[in-house]
Parts: structure tokens; C-alpha cells; sequence
């Protein structure tokens, strides 16, 4: 069974930058995967930041930015701020109808 | 404005079934995919079940295939998920999603809490 792999934990300090990788147990992420990132703080709903690699959801800040990076995807977050902790979570398309989530990253801001 | 809002969760015991309905609006419902996303307590997201526009496709996560049957009706912007034999591992938070099918999920709803216990 596909593992999608993400750190369980990362730190940046206010205004630092920070980038948070979206990875396969076998092989490689490429856009055909359509990675998509989700920022979700506890007792929320996830809220949709990034989609098809790299393209921002409506209304969200231009610090956050996705790419391909080698061989993983990832999410930016340059001159990060206090509300910005949060847990992060991405989520691949693996064709068929079927998508995987990461298990997320808690990303903590001091 | 894009309203998902969950309903059907409660307290169930194990090897019984449960339906949860989500109710769309604010947006073309047969433009979209419809999903439903799950969150243990304590635990990260886990999709577990999607279904096409027409519902011609329809896709699940391997630990609820054969237990659970999404489906829709596009006449009245509703979204479902049968469940049956519920294990105690099922219990969740379980979220309704809404996207571009093959993409991403770009609204959810706020939850709606199913616990199955004895």
C-alpha cells in the first residue's frame, strides 16, 4: 500500500522560512500526483491552501507557495507567522479515483 | 457562499451501521466531486471515500472498502456514506469535501462526530 510521507514535526522562528516536504514510500512525486496542502488548527476544519503543486487557494497569502522539489512535493512558508502553527497536511492523487493523505506536520512557530 | 454541512453521526455500537448525510449549497452540485474525509481523535486526515460528478466513478480507501457506499443524489445537493459493520477504529470526525474530481478538495464542511463503541 502507497505511504505518503511527511515530517511529523518541524520549527521556524517568526519571520523565518520553512519548507515542509510532501513524499512517497516507493518513487517519485510529479505534478501528475495533483499534490494538495491543507492547513488545519485543532477543533477546525481543514482549510485548502495550495492545489495542483503549486496554485494558491482563494484568499490565501502569497507567503505560502508549493512546487516540486527533487522528489518531493512541497510547501513554503516565507516570513512565517505566529497564526501560521498549525498542523499541515498534504494530499496526492494516485489515479482511480483514489487519493492518500500524509500524516502531517506540526509545525510549531517560536 | 459554499455551505457543506454534515449530519447522521452519533454513538453506534460495533458491527451496526450508520448513514451520514451532507447537505451542498452555494455552488453547482453536479459540477463537482464529492468526498468524504476522516479524522480519528488524536489522529491526522485520512480520506476514505470519493465519487464522480455523475457518479459514474466512485473511489475508497482500502480500509473501508466493502464496508462503506458512498453515493449522491445531484437533485438534491446531497451527499452520502453508508456504513456498515462499524469498527472501533471507524470512530472519527468524519468531513465533507467538495472539488474538481482528479484534483484537490477546495471546501469542507465542519464534521460531523461518529463514535463506535459498546
Amino acid at each position: 500500500q502507497t505511504v505518503v510521507t511527511q515530517e511529523p514535526s518541524f520549527s521556524v522562528s517568526p519571520g523565518g522560512t520553512v519548507t515542509l516536504t510532501c513524499g512517497l514510500s516507493s518513487g517519485s512525486v510529479s505534478t501528475n500526483y495533483f499534490p494538495s496542502w491543507y492547513q488545519q488548527t485543532p477543533g477546525q476544519a481543514p482549510r485548502t491552501l495550495i492545489y495542483s503543486t503549486n496554485t494558491r487557494s482563494s484568499g490565501v497569502p502569497d507567503r505560502f507557495s508549493g512546487s516540486i522539489l527533487g522528489n518531493k512535493a512541497a510547501l513554503t512558508i516565507t516570513g512565517a507567522q505566529a497564526d501560521d502553527e498549525s498542523d499541515y497536511y498534504c494530499v496526492l492523487y494516485m489515479g482511480s479515483g483514489i487519493w492518500v493523505f500524509g500524516g502531517g506536520t506540526k509545525l510549531t512557530v517560536l | 457562499e459554499v455551505h457543506l454541512v454534515e449530519s447522521g453521526g452519533g454513538l453506534v455500537q460495533p458491527g451496526r451501521s450508520l448513514r451520514l448525510s451532507c447537505a451542498a449549497s452555494g455552488f453547482t452540485f453536479d459540477d463537482y466531486g464529492m468526498y468524504w474525509v476522516r479524522q480519528g481523535p488524536g489522529k491526522g486526515l485520512e480520506w476514505v471515500s470519493g465519487i464522480s460528478w455523475n457518479s459514474g466513478i466512485t473511489g475508497y480507501a482500502d480500509s473501508v472498502k466493502g464496508r462503506f457506499t458512498i453515493s449522491r443524489d445531484n437533485a438534491k445537493s446531497s451527499l452520502f456514506l453508508q456504513m456498515n459493520s462499524l469498527r472501533a477504529e471507524d470512530t472519527a470526525v468524519y468531513y465533507c469535501a467538495k472539488g474538481l474530481w482528479g484534483s484537490h478538495f477546495d471546501y469542507w464542511g465542519q464534521g460531523t462526530l461518529v463514535t463506535v463503541s459498546s
